[in-house]
């Protein structure tokens, strides 16, 4: 069955630090989302992107964030200048044209110290 | 603002009683609602979207139902086992807002055996 994969699964960055953490979508999905985690609350809305664009973004995702679709399969979430509060389990999500329902990868777990 | 919200957050039953797992949700312009599964340490795994044009939803011992006029989304889990020991989460789309998924806090669910 297809499903969504994320690499690293954790990644321990020091503050200030670049990370780019990396999805691949499942194969013929057209819509990509970022959320995160942060431990012991909800899960929030980062960024949605269609069509090599954002669809919409959340007030999280200010000028340090950015998202990058590099080639046909692979989809980014960078991070320049990591901050501690940056810490938190991000998950790629992606969906298809015919449903709305949103499959989630596995997570990739951002320490920042 | 939209507002989605699980109560209770933790729940504990012995093995083979059903399970009711709560979702409000403020927003009546919903399009459809998601409800999740998540280990500890783990992503999402999607176990039932149903649709604001439903009532029901059903897949082997899970039910989901919604009800838009009290804002509220219901899942059973028929004869619980410990394997069902998860954290459950629900979310809701709002079409106009972008297709983002809005989570709520989760219920934390253990099956004794």
């Amino acid at each position: 069955e297809p499903e969504v994969t994320q690499t690293p699964s954790h990644q321990v960055t020091q503050m200030g630090q670049e990370v780019i953490l990396r999805c691949v979508p499942i194969s013929n999905h057209l819509y990509f989302y970022w959320y995160r985690q942060i431990l012991g609350q909800k899960v929030e809305f980062l960024v949605s992107f269609y069509n090599n664009e954002i669809s919409e973004k959340s007030e999280i995702f200010d000028d340090q964030f950015s998202v990058e679709r590099p080639d046909g399969s692979n989809f980014t979430l960078k991070i320049r200048s990591t901050k501690l509060e940056d810490s938190a389990m991000y998950f790629c999500a992606s969906k298809g044209t015919s449903s709305y329902e949103q499959y989630f990868g596995p997570g990739t777990r951002l320490t920042v110290t | 603002k939209q507002e989605v919200t699980q109560i209770p957050a933790a729940l504990s039953v012995p093995e083979g009683e059903n399970l009711v797992l709560n979702c409000s949700f403020t927003d009546s312009a919903i399009y459809n609602l998601q409800w999740f599964r998540q280990d500890p340490g783990k992503g999402l795994t999607s176990l039932l979207l149903i649709q604001s044009s439903q009532r029901e939803q059903t897949s082997g011992r899970l039910n989901a139902s919604l009800d838009k006029s009290s804002g509220r989304s219901t899942l059973y889990i028929a004869a619980s086992q410990p394997g069902d020991s998860a954290t459950y989460l629900c979310a809701e789309l709002i079409k106009a807002a972008g297709n983002k998924l809005t989570f709520g806090g989760g219920t934390r669910v253990l099956v004794k055996p």
